[in-house]
């Protein structure tokens, strides 16, 4: 079955680093997303892609934040300077249309530690 | 703005037994669809069951169902014969136009042998 992938499993870094957090969506899939969940909290969305641009992104996604399709395969999380609040698990999800019929499958997430 | 509020932080199941997951929500839309995801220690986000609103039948997927009260907002998860792969976190989810999901603080589910 095929399933998205993130990479790294667990990322750690130094406050004020940059980070890039990688996910290869389901091939046919053409929506793309990232959720954050800080530990025991709720999941929280941070941003849609659609055709090489954001369709829609929450008050969470700042300046600091940045999404890209670099290539046809591979979407990534860009935080550009780390904070501790930004440790979380990363959730990235895609789904073939915007209809709501289709399902957003999630990957495994990535788990940022800012030290 | 969407909300969706899970009032038991904890729950616990004896093994074979049935337990009910509460869910509420408050959505101003008329078409929209809500999900249970199950986040085992893994902490992966697998979906358990969805639920159309403008269909008035309850999902269901094996051992699992729902009762879905549109007109209280309500969407609570039934698992029948409990098993110790179910425990988990159980999240409770929404999704309106502009197709983001709006999950709630989560349930940890226990199951006791």
């Amino acid at each position: 079955e095929p399933e998205v992938t993130q990479t790294p499993s667990h990322q750690v870094t130094q406050m004020g680093q940059e980070v890039i957090l990688r996910c290869v969506p389901i091939s046919n899939h053409l929506y793309f997303y990232w959720y954050r969940q800080i530990l025991g909290q709720k999941v929280e969305f941070l941003v849609s892609f659609y055709n090489n641009e954001i369709s829609e992104k929450s008050e969470i996604f700042d300046d600091q934040f940045s999404v890209e399709r670099p290539d046809g395969s591979n979407f990534t999380l860009k935080i550009r300077s780390t904070k501790l609040e930004d440790s979380a698990m990363y959730f990235c999800a895609s789904r073939v249309t915007s209809g709501r019929r289709n399902i957003q499958y999630f990957g495994a997430g990535t788990r940022l530690s800012v030290l | 703005a969407q909300t969706v509020t899970q009032s038991q932080p904890e729950m616990s199941v004896q093994e074979a037994e049935t337990v009910t997951l509460s869910c509420t929500y408050d959505t101003s839309e008329s078409d929209y669809y809500l999900f249970w995801y199950k986040q085992p220690p893994s902490r992966q986000m697998i979906l358990v069951i969805r639920q159309e609103a403008y269909k008035q039948q309850n999902a269901t997927e094996n051992r699992f169902s729902v009762n879905f009260q549109k007109a209280a907002k309500s969407f609570s998860l039934k698992i029948s014969d409990s098993q110790l792969g179910d425990a988990a976190m159980y999240f409770c989810a929404s999704e309106t136009s502009g197709s983001r999901l709006t999950f709630g603080e989560g349930t940890q589910l226990t199951v006791n042998p």
